[in-house]
């Protein structure tokens, strides 16, 4: 156990809704990172936050928003969702944001499917 | 934009040591190295990592040459358990101090009975 908690676990959707994925970091954890894994495109970083701050993006759709709250949890909103979308969406958090000697920690992940 | 390469498959018998190659020509003096392993579907797991000197914790060993353009992640005994992808990465600068780790397709290390 990573200590990092993700929620849900399976989520089923159609085109077009919009869904949030939570996460809650490791306790101490000022840095939140989102990761999306679909079958063809392996690991792809979205978006980093530190301590309620956007730190970096990635490959993170304009359809897609993030926001890390006073309480450090996190959540990933997915709108006008396509079939596309489906993937497995990671959480993962480290200490502080700039982390190089630090080690970032995954949490079990969030399968989304649309339908 | 992985600034890693490794091989894609790997075989290694069950009680043996699996020794798992990293390039890393263009690191700089002050980037670690990084590895993590994801086993199907679940969430990638840390392994160890180091800047300059050999490591050694519970999961791992890392060698990394001096001159640090290479390393090798090395499972002393290899169980069916340690199937897995093994990703070996070089965090990349995205601003300032500011660092993100980005994963390439790794080494998809088998450990066969």
């Amino acid at each position: 156990d990573s200590g990092v908690t993700q929620t849900p676990k399976h989520l089923i959707t159609a085109t077009g809704q919009r869904v949030t994925l939570r996460c809650s970091p490791r306790s101490g954890d000022l840095s939140v990172y989102w990761y999306q894994q679909s079958l063809d495109q392996g690991l792809q970083f979205l978006i980093q936050y530190y301590n309620g701050e956007e730190r970096a993006k990635g490959n993170i759709l304009e359809r897609f928003s993030a926001q890390q709250f006073p309480d450090l949890h996190s959540e990933l909103n997915l709108s006008s969702l396509e079939l596309g979308d489906s993937a497995l969406y990671f959480c993962a958090s480290s200490v502080t944001a700039p982390w190089e000697g630090n080690t970032i920690y995954f949490g079990e992940g969030s399968w989304l499917t649309v339908v | 934009d992985a600034k890693t390469t490794q091989p894609p498959s790997m075989d290694c018998a069950e009680g043996r040591a699996a020794n798992l190659p990293c390039n890393h020509s263009t690191i700089s003096g002050n980037e670690y190295v990084y590895w993590y392993r994801q086993i199907h579907s679940q969430g990638p797991q840390y392994i160890i990592h180091g800047l300059k000197n050999n490591e050694t914790n519970e999961m791992a060993s890392l060698i990394i040459t001096e001159d640090r353009k290479s390393s090798t992640l090395i499972l002393p005994h290899a169980t069916l358990r340690d199937t897995a992808v093994y990703y070996c990465i070089v965090p990349l600068n995205s601003g300032g101090s500011n660092y993100k780790l980005t994963f390439g397709k790794g080494t998809l290390l088998t450990v066969n009975p």
